[in-house]
């Protein structure tokens, strides 16, 4: 079965500095990965995902996420984060089941930025 | 626009009264899905479908059912034997092209 941990529940940081938001898979064969964000009573919003290729994937709004097959991980990145980046942040890693695909999401990274 | 749209945005409903919420998309997608999200628990897969007339139970159905008789529509009712059913509902569809999910921006539902 497929599983994904973000370890971090909560995390603090001020504007400007950098980030980066923690995911660990566990998949059986190549996972199709995704970093979601949800701002208080929304939807989720796609950042970036990762289905094959170049292992370095850029995201809207400035993110990047890395691919490390032997960590395991896929982990969001930010160089300089903005005030309105404040949301809640879930990894998913998923898998097509006909036309379906089955995510199955982390329980998230609630980031608050500082001024 | 293109979109997924939900009705209504908050819900409020007894004990022992079935409810539905709405899930429409213009986007021509072929799989739709719908999560439950509970504070602390990330989204858990309640049902989803991959054409019109047919659903799979994802990890959580107990105590709630859906149909999906037009590929734009998907609701999900909300029947009385969910035992907790106050949480956050998002909707989401993608096509076979994309392999990528697209949620609709909720329905927060509050049993009394």
């Amino acid at each position: 079965a497929q599983s994904v941990t973000q370890p971090d529940i909560h995390i603090t940081v001020s504007e400007g500095a950098s980030l980066e938001l923690r995911c660990n898979y566990s998949y059986g064969a190549t996972p199709y990965l995704f970093w979601y964000v949800q701002s208080p009573g929304q939807g989720l919003q796609l950042l970036l995902k990762y289905f094959s290729g170049d292992t370095l994937v850029q995201g809207i709004k400035g993110f990047e996420a890395e691919f490390k097959r032997s960590q395991s991980s896929f982990n969001l990145r930010k160089p300089s984060v903005h005030w309105s980046d404040a949301a809640e942040y879930f990894c998913a890693v998923g898998r097509l089941t006909g036309t379906a695909s089955k995510l199955t999401f982390g329980t998230g990274t609630r980031l608050q930025v500082t001024l | 626009d293109g979109g997924i749209t939900q009705s209504p945005k908050y819900l409020f409903r007894k004990e022992g009264q079935n409810v539905t919420l709405s899930c429409e998309q213009n986007l021509n997608h072929d799989a739709m899905y719908w999560y439950r999200q509970d504070p602390g628990q990330g989204l858990r897969l309640i049902y989803y479908s991959q054409i019109v007339n047919d659903f799979q139970k994802g990890d959580i159905a107990e105590g709630y059912s859906v149909s999906r008789e037009k590929k734009e529509s998907f609701p999900l009712t909300v029947t009385s034997a969910q035992k907790n059913p106050t949480a956050f509902y998002l909707c989401a569809s993608n096509s076979i092209s994309t392999d990528t999910q697209y949620f609709g921006p909720g329905t927060r539902l509050t049993v009394l």
